[in-house]
């Protein structure tokens, strides 16, 4: 049973427009949440975090959303840029479980030039 | 500051075997996380490893195994290999104690197991 889900595989954008990216999540432990990005033959590398407490989290282009009644969390890009092309996952932690993280299949994003 | 780095980076067994896996940790980084990606999904916790001593653990059988060393650096141990133990293996590390829940983790380039 996947806790962490995110049901577009992939995602094509034009360059300068909006991506973006969501995950669902079915268990109500879960308290901080975390968008990591995989480029091929990498690690992935985190990019930006959100705590349950919070419905918004800013860093740069890029803006997490939680909304917790829906159990969903999205992630926003503006603008897209080339590089942002890569693999990007949704994970989660309990508090009772740092730094398990609980990750969803993962989207690809293509930004056209 | 050296990143977490992993090998092998590829390679090959076949079922039956058994493979050790090798990480060194970030450094200053105390806590070492295990994770298994396979192929079109997202990695799966292992188990992690803190103060040489096993923290934690996800739904993976006894036949997983691993060690944490004085240094932080850590090995992943997996016996009677399967064809389904095909996947990248990922290695992680963090500083335990910093910021709560936060699970920010920092993870190394993965050694991708291939069992025939």
């Amino acid at each position: 049973d996947q806790q962490v889900k995110q049901n577009s595989p992939s995602l094509s954008v034009q360059e300068g427009r909006i991506s973006i990216l969501n995950c669902d999540y079915t268990n109500s432990m879960f308290d901080y949440f975390l968008w990591y990005k995989k480029y091929p033959a990498e690690g992935p590398t985190f990019l930006i975090s959100i705590s349950s407490i919070k419905d918004k989290n800013e860093d740069g282009r890029f803006t997490v959303f939680l909304n917790k009644s829906a159990k969903h969390l999205s992630l926003h890009i503006v603008p897209s840029q080339p590089g942002d092309s890569a693999v990007y996952f949704c994970a989660a932690v309990g508090y009772r479980s740092a730094r398990q993280l609980t990750f969803g299949s993962g989207t690809q994003l293509t930004v056209l030039p | 500051e050296t990143g977490v780095t992993q090998s092998p980076t590829h390679l090959i067994k076949t079922r039956g075997q058994q493979v050790t896996l090798r990480c060194s940790s970030q450094s200053g980084h105390n806590t070492v996380s295990w994770y298994q990606q396979a192929l079109g999904q997202g990695p799966q916790f292992i188990f992690q490893y803190y103060r040489e001593e096993e923290n934690g653990r996800g739904n993976f059988p006894p036949r997983f195994s691993g060690l944490q060393f004085p240094n932080y650096s850590s090995e992943l141990n997996v016996n009677a290999l399967e064809l389904d133990d095909s996947a990248l293996y990922l290695c992680a590390s963090s500083l335990a104690g910093t910021s709560g829940s936060t699970g920010e983790l920092f993870f190394g380039e993965g050694s991708r197991l291939t069992v025939l």
